[in-house]
Protein backbone atom coordinates (compact mmCIF):
# COMPACT_ATOMS: atom_id res chain seq x y z
CA UNK A 1 0.00 0.00 0.00
CA UNK A 2 1.45 3.48 -1.27
CA UNK A 3 1.55 6.25 0.73
CA UNK A 4 0.44 8.36 -2.08
CA UNK A 5 -2.24 6.97 -4.69
CA UNK A 6 -2.34 6.93 -7.93
CA UNK A 7 -4.88 5.05 -10.75
CA UNK A 8 -3.91 2.05 -11.58
CA UNK A 9 -4.08 2.67 -15.21
CA UNK A 10 -5.18 5.43 -17.77
CA UNK A 11 -5.69 5.51 -21.67
CA UNK A 12 -5.91 7.84 -24.40
CA UNK A 13 -6.16 8.43 -28.04
CA UNK A 14 -3.09 9.84 -30.02
CA UNK A 15 -3.19 13.60 -30.05
CA UNK A 16 -5.83 13.38 -26.84
CA UNK A 17 -5.00 15.18 -23.24
CA UNK A 18 -4.80 12.81 -20.42
CA UNK A 19 -4.51 13.28 -16.45
CA UNK A 20 -2.95 11.10 -13.52
CA UNK A 21 -3.64 12.29 -10.09
CA UNK A 22 -1.66 11.85 -6.58
CA UNK A 23 -3.07 12.04 -3.40
CA UNK A 24 -1.80 12.44 -0.94
CA UNK A 25 -2.49 13.45 2.98
CA UNK A 26 -2.18 16.39 5.42
CA UNK A 27 1.75 15.08 6.35
CA UNK A 28 3.03 14.96 2.43
CA UNK A 29 1.61 16.51 -0.34
CA UNK A 30 -1.30 18.45 2.10
CA UNK A 31 1.76 20.34 3.98
CA UNK A 32 2.92 21.52 0.47
CA UNK A 33 6.10 20.12 0.10
CA UNK A 34 7.05 19.03 -3.45
CA UNK A 35 5.94 16.86 -5.84
CA UNK A 36 7.94 15.12 -8.63
CA UNK A 37 6.86 12.97 -11.21
CA UNK A 38 8.97 10.02 -13.23
CA UNK A 39 8.49 8.33 -16.11
CA UNK A 40 9.77 4.82 -16.74
CA UNK A 41 9.70 3.35 -20.34
CA UNK A 42 9.56 -0.66 -20.35
CA UNK A 43 12.33 -2.19 -19.10
CA UNK A 44 13.79 0.82 -18.10
CA UNK A 45 15.18 3.12 -15.24
CA UNK A 46 12.69 5.94 -14.02
CA UNK A 47 13.42 8.99 -15.80
CA UNK A 48 12.67 12.37 -14.15
CA UNK A 49 9.91 13.69 -16.00
CA UNK A 50 8.71 17.26 -13.51
CA UNK A 51 9.79 18.41 -10.21
CA UNK A 52 8.61 21.47 -7.59
CA UNK A 53 5.18 20.52 -9.28
CA UNK A 54 5.18 22.13 -12.07
CA UNK A 55 9.04 22.42 -13.02
CA UNK A 56 10.25 20.65 -16.46
CA UNK A 57 13.81 19.08 -16.60
CA UNK A 58 16.03 20.14 -19.74
CA UNK A 59 14.71 17.99 -22.56
CA UNK A 60 10.85 17.01 -21.30
CA UNK A 61 8.40 18.47 -24.14
CA UNK A 62 5.93 21.60 -22.77
CA UNK A 63 3.31 18.56 -23.79
CA UNK A 64 3.62 17.99 -19.94
CA UNK A 65 2.85 19.65 -17.50
CA UNK A 66 2.09 19.54 -13.37
CA UNK A 67 -0.34 20.81 -10.73
CA UNK A 68 -0.80 20.60 -7.16
CA UNK A 69 -3.97 21.56 -4.69
CA UNK A 70 -4.59 20.69 -1.35
CA UNK A 71 -3.28 16.68 -1.05
CA UNK A 72 -4.02 16.00 -4.24
CA UNK A 73 -1.43 16.58 -7.81
CA UNK A 74 -1.56 16.26 -11.33
CA UNK A 75 0.47 15.63 -14.53
CA UNK A 76 -1.10 16.55 -17.22
CA UNK A 77 -0.07 15.58 -20.89
CA UNK A 78 -1.20 16.75 -24.00
CA UNK A 79 -1.18 15.86 -27.54
CA UNK A 80 -0.55 12.16 -26.85
CA UNK A 81 2.15 10.00 -28.19
CA UNK A 82 3.08 6.42 -28.77
CA UNK A 83 6.33 6.96 -27.32
CA UNK A 84 4.36 8.27 -24.16
CA UNK A 85 3.05 4.61 -23.18
CA UNK A 86 5.15 4.17 -19.62
CA UNK A 87 4.76 3.68 -16.30
CA UNK A 88 3.86 6.92 -14.23
CA UNK A 89 5.45 7.60 -10.99
CA UNK A 90 4.49 10.96 -8.61
CA UNK A 91 7.33 11.35 -4.96
CA UNK A 92 6.74 13.51 -2.02
CA UNK A 93 8.44 14.25 0.95
CA UNK A 94 6.13 12.83 4.98
CA UNK A 95 6.72 14.56 7.43
CA UNK A 96 5.62 11.16 9.51
CA UNK A 97 8.26 9.10 7.73
CA UNK A 98 10.73 11.63 7.66
CA UNK A 99 11.52 10.88 3.90
CA UNK A 100 10.60 9.90 0.45
CA UNK A 101 7.22 8.61 -0.75
CA UNK A 102 6.11 7.10 -3.92
CA UNK A 103 3.07 6.56 -5.80
CA UNK A 104 2.25 3.23 -6.23
CA UNK A 105 2.23 4.08 -10.25
CA UNK A 106 0.34 4.51 -12.92
CA UNK A 107 0.04 2.67 -16.40
CA UNK A 108 -0.55 5.03 -19.70
CA UNK A 109 -2.00 3.14 -22.40
CA UNK A 110 -1.99 5.08 -25.82
CA UNK A 111 -4.98 3.33 -27.72
CA UNK B 1 27.73 13.88 -18.04
CA UNK B 2 27.33 12.30 -14.40
CA UNK B 3 26.74 8.02 -14.98
CA UNK B 4 25.99 6.14 -12.44
CA UNK B 5 26.39 2.09 -12.30
CA UNK B 6 25.33 -0.74 -9.76
CA UNK B 7 27.25 -3.74 -9.26
CA UNK B 8 26.71 -6.68 -7.19
CA UNK B 9 25.72 -10.03 -6.65
CA UNK B 10 22.63 -11.25 -8.74
CA UNK B 11 21.08 -13.54 -6.69
CA UNK B 12 21.51 -13.78 -2.61
CA UNK B 13 20.64 -16.26 -0.31
CA UNK B 14 17.66 -15.95 2.41
CA UNK B 15 19.07 -14.50 5.54
CA UNK B 16 22.24 -13.65 4.35
CA UNK B 17 23.19 -9.86 2.98
CA UNK B 18 22.59 -8.12 0.26
CA UNK B 19 25.47 -5.72 -0.93
CA UNK B 20 25.49 -3.51 -3.65
CA UNK B 21 27.79 -0.72 -4.85
CA UNK B 22 27.20 2.51 -7.17
CA UNK B 23 29.88 4.02 -8.20
CA UNK B 24 29.86 7.44 -9.98
CA UNK B 25 31.88 9.10 -12.96
CA UNK B 26 32.07 11.86 -15.04
CA UNK B 27 30.47 14.73 -12.48
CA UNK B 28 31.28 15.69 -8.80
CA UNK B 29 30.72 13.38 -6.32
CA UNK B 30 31.25 15.57 -2.78
CA UNK B 31 28.62 17.93 -3.38
CA UNK B 32 25.80 15.69 -3.57
CA UNK B 33 23.47 13.24 -1.70
CA UNK B 34 23.43 9.66 -3.28
CA UNK B 35 20.05 7.12 -3.06
CA UNK B 36 19.24 3.90 -3.24
CA UNK B 37 15.24 2.92 -4.26
CA UNK B 38 14.29 -0.33 -5.17
CA UNK B 39 11.16 -1.61 -7.47
CA UNK B 40 9.93 -5.29 -6.56
CA UNK B 41 9.12 -7.11 -9.69
CA UNK B 42 6.17 -5.61 -11.28
CA UNK B 43 5.62 -3.00 -8.66
CA UNK B 44 6.53 0.12 -7.24
CA UNK B 45 9.54 2.22 -6.31
CA UNK B 46 10.45 2.53 -2.86
CA UNK B 47 12.89 5.04 -1.34
CA UNK B 48 15.62 3.07 1.13
CA UNK B 49 17.85 5.79 2.00
CA UNK B 50 20.47 8.15 0.89
CA UNK B 51 24.18 9.35 2.07
CA UNK B 52 26.22 12.57 1.02
CA UNK B 53 30.23 12.88 0.70
CA UNK B 54 30.64 13.26 4.37
CA UNK B 55 28.54 10.40 5.71
CA UNK B 56 25.54 11.55 6.88
CA UNK B 57 22.20 8.99 6.36
CA UNK B 58 18.37 9.03 6.33
CA UNK B 59 16.91 5.76 6.35
CA UNK B 60 12.72 4.40 5.03
CA UNK B 61 11.95 3.56 9.04
CA UNK B 62 10.36 -0.11 7.27
CA UNK B 63 13.85 -0.51 6.60
CA UNK B 64 16.37 1.20 9.12
CA UNK B 65 16.67 -1.46 11.32
CA UNK B 66 17.83 -3.54 8.25
CA UNK B 67 19.99 -0.49 6.21
CA UNK B 68 23.45 0.52 5.95
CA UNK B 69 24.28 3.08 3.54
CA UNK B 70 28.15 3.84 3.36
CA UNK B 71 30.22 6.46 0.92
CA UNK B 72 33.99 5.68 -0.29
CA UNK B 73 34.67 9.46 -1.60
CA UNK B 74 38.65 8.00 -2.68
CA UNK B 75 36.70 5.92 -5.03
CA UNK B 76 33.47 8.09 -6.08
CA UNK B 77 31.10 5.33 -4.77
CA UNK B 78 28.49 4.37 -2.26
CA UNK B 79 27.18 0.91 -0.99
CA UNK B 80 23.93 -0.59 0.01
CA UNK B 81 24.06 -3.23 2.98
CA UNK B 82 20.83 -4.66 3.59
CA UNK B 83 21.08 -7.53 6.09
CA UNK B 84 18.99 -10.48 6.76
CA UNK B 85 17.15 -10.48 3.34
CA UNK B 86 13.88 -12.78 2.30
CA UNK B 87 11.99 -13.12 -1.07
CA UNK B 88 10.27 -9.60 -0.12
CA UNK B 89 13.71 -7.97 -1.07
CA UNK B 90 13.74 -9.64 -4.26
CA UNK B 91 13.87 -6.13 -6.48
CA UNK B 92 16.10 -4.44 -8.83
CA UNK B 93 18.17 -1.91 -6.97
CA UNK B 94 18.83 1.79 -8.21
CA UNK B 95 21.28 3.79 -7.12
CA UNK B 96 20.15 7.73 -7.96
CA UNK B 97 21.71 11.09 -7.36
CA UNK B 98 19.35 13.49 -5.05
CA UNK B 99 18.70 16.62 -5.88
CA UNK B 100 17.40 20.00 -4.19
CA UNK B 101 17.37 20.73 -0.89
CA UNK B 102 15.74 19.23 2.31
CA UNK B 103 13.05 17.84 2.07
CA UNK B 104 12.04 18.72 -1.09
CA UNK B 105 14.46 17.00 -2.86
CA UNK B 106 14.06 14.52 -5.94
CA UNK B 107 16.13 12.18 -8.02
CA UNK B 108 17.42 13.73 -11.15
CA UNK B 109 20.00 11.01 -12.07
CA UNK B 110 19.66 7.08 -12.08
CA UNK B 111 21.48 4.07 -12.76
CA UNK B 112 20.43 1.31 -14.85
CA UNK B 113 19.10 -0.96 -11.77
CA UNK B 114 20.68 -4.06 -10.73
CA UNK B 115 18.37 -6.72 -10.59
CA UNK B 116 18.65 -8.57 -7.02
CA UNK B 117 16.91 -11.98 -6.33
CA UNK B 118 16.72 -13.80 -3.23
CA UNK B 119 16.90 -17.74 -3.14
CA UNK B 120 18.16 -20.43 -1.85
Amino acid sequence: QSVLTQPPSVSGAPGQRVTISCTGTSSNIGSRYDVHWYQQLPGTAPKLLMYADTYRPSGVPDRFSGSKSGTSASLAITGLQAEDEADYYCQSFDSYLGGSVFGGGTKLTVL
Amino acid sequence: QVQLQESGPGVVRPSETLSLTCTVSGGSFSSSYWSWIRQPPGKGLEWIGYINYSGSTNYNPSLKSRVTISVDTSKYRFSLRLNSVTAADTAVYYCARREGGYPNWHFDLWGRGSLVTVSS
